[in-house]
């Protein structure tokens, strides 16, 4: 079946250093979303990208979706101790599909 | 408006129980989810409702769990007998239609003794 794996699983990085997340889908996506959970939060709403290399930014924030609509990835610049948090993407296939997440520690 | 709504935020209960989860989702969606969320297993959807009919509940784990969905304001998912694996965070989810953005409610915090 579908899957959504992104990578890494954990990141820890010093404050001010750069930070991406990849999400890589085994089937093509009509659109990802990715999502942002706080510690003890609820994953909330960031972004939807929908068409095929859509880069869209949000302040420190940039989303890539692929070419070929199967990964997409999420880089923040010079991260801050507000980061911190596990990002999610989402992907709809055949169904809709969280992706396993990556959980960024933003050390001081 | 309000959010997603959910109850309880937190329940302890005894293996064997049964256990109720609440969910409001926000006026005019009409797509509702349950998530369960733990650190092994991460998000994982359990159903997913539209128009109040179960799509797809292929995520529900066994028998002993059970999610109605009367009318399109209100939605329970039942634990029944529950048992300490069932321990997890359960989101409740609502969205305007099954592929569009999800607005997760704040959780009910399970622990199952």
């Amino acid at each position: 079946g579908q899957q959504v794996m992104q990578i890494p699983q954990y990141q820890h990085v010093q404050e001010g250093e750069d930070f991406t997340t990849y999400c890589n889908s085994s089937t093509t996506l009509s659109n990802i979303q990715w999502y942002k959970q706080r510690p003890g939060g609820h994953p909330v709403f960031l972004i939807q990208l929908v068409k095929s290399g859509e880069v869209k930014k949000q302040k420190r924030l940039t989303f890539q979706f692929g070419e070929a609509k199967k990964n997409s990835s999420l880089h923040i610049t010079a991260t801050q101790t507000t980061d911190v948090g596990t990002y999610f993407c989402a992907g709809t296939g055949n169904q809709f599909y969280f992706g396993t997440g990556t959980s960024l520690t933003v050390i001081p | 408006d309000a959010g997603v709504i959910q109850s309880p935020r937190h329940e302890v209960t005894e293996m064997g129980q049964e256990v109720t989860l609440r969910c409001k989702p926000i006026s005019g969606h009409n797509s509702l989810f349950w998530y369960r969320q733990t650190m092994m297993r991460g998000l994982e959807l359990l159903i997913y409702f539209n128009n109040n009919v179960p799509i797809d509940d292929s995520g529900m784990p066994e028998d002993r769990f059970s999610a109605k969905m009367p009318n399109a304001s209100f939605s329970t998912l039942k634990i029944q007998p529950s048992e300490p694996r069932d321990s997890a965070v359960y989101f409740c989810a609502s969205s305007r239609a099954g592929r569009e953005t999800q607005y997760f409610g704040p959780g009910t915090r399970l622990l199952v003794l």
